[in-house]
């Protein structure tokens, strides 16, 4: 079983400051095709999760470009340069390599100063 | 725009039965693998379970917490995922979540998730 491990598991930011949410996977996400599988989503208070990053650094469509993934292997990391209100919510990594159920990271939780 | 809308959540008593149901627009909802996710109280995201489209056999798997009591199924004319939930368990309460599901090998990831529906089990 692949396990996702995030922290912080929360974090408070002032406004206009940057945060970084960091994601360990207990197994390799880089396939033999060359590509890593990991994945950031975020769910605002009150609504479902949407999908951030993709495929460790690619931004989902409408994503602020405030947001950037990194990372390989089993380390990534998701950046945010500014925060804004706006941003506050629980950051989940996923791994996108092994089906579920293993799937989700346990989240990160963002508040504002 | 994709939208998907879950319908049928309530109050029902442990060991009876609901029926959940995801409406899908904006994408041709039968090419597509479909999921269902759940949120406990306060808690993180759990798989329940996803079927498959038809040009990959329409079959099914399910989390080890809900196999034997929950089915997933699809109607492509109608743009509906389902999921049938029998024998309810009061720790089955949760806002329930279908997302639309990309597979693409090696790769798979969910980009479109429904408002949720909440479904509490008490007697």
């Amino acid at each position: 079983d692949i396990v996702m491990t995030q922290t912080p598991l929360s974090l408070s930011v002032t406004p206009g400051q940057p945060a970084s949410i960091s994601c360990k996977s207990s197994q390799s996400l880089l396939h033999s095709d060359g590509k890593t599988y990991l994945y950031w989503y975020l769910q605002k208070p009150g609504q479902s999760p949407q999908l951030l990053i993709y495929e460790v650094s690619s931004r989902f469509s409408g994503v602020p470009d405030r947001f950037s993934g990194s990372g390989s292997g089993t380390d990534f990391t998701l950046k945010i340069s500014r925060v804004e209100a706006e941003d506050v919510g629980v950051y989940y990594c996923m791994q996108g390599i092994h089906l579920p159920p293993d799937t989700f990271g346990q989240g990160t939780k963002l508040e504002i100063k | 725009e994709v939208q998907l809308v879950e319908s049928g959540g309530g109050l029902v008593q442990p060991g009876r039965s609901l029926r959940l149901s995801c409406t899908a627009s904006g994408f041709t909802f039968g090419d597509y693998a479909m999921s269902w996710f759940r949120q406990a109280p306060g808690k993180g995201l759990e798989w329940v379970g996803f079927i498959r489209s038809k040009a990959y056999g329409g079959t099914t798997e399910y989390a080890a917490s809900v196999k034997g009591r929950f089915t997933i199924s699809r109607d492509d004319s109608k743009s509906i995922a389902y999921l049938q939930m029998n024998s309810l368990k009061t720790e089955d309460t949760a806002v329930y979540y279908c997302t639309r599901m990309v597979v693409a090998a090696p790769t798979y990831y969910f980009d479109y998730w429904g408002q949720g529906t909440l479904v509490t089990v008490s007697s």
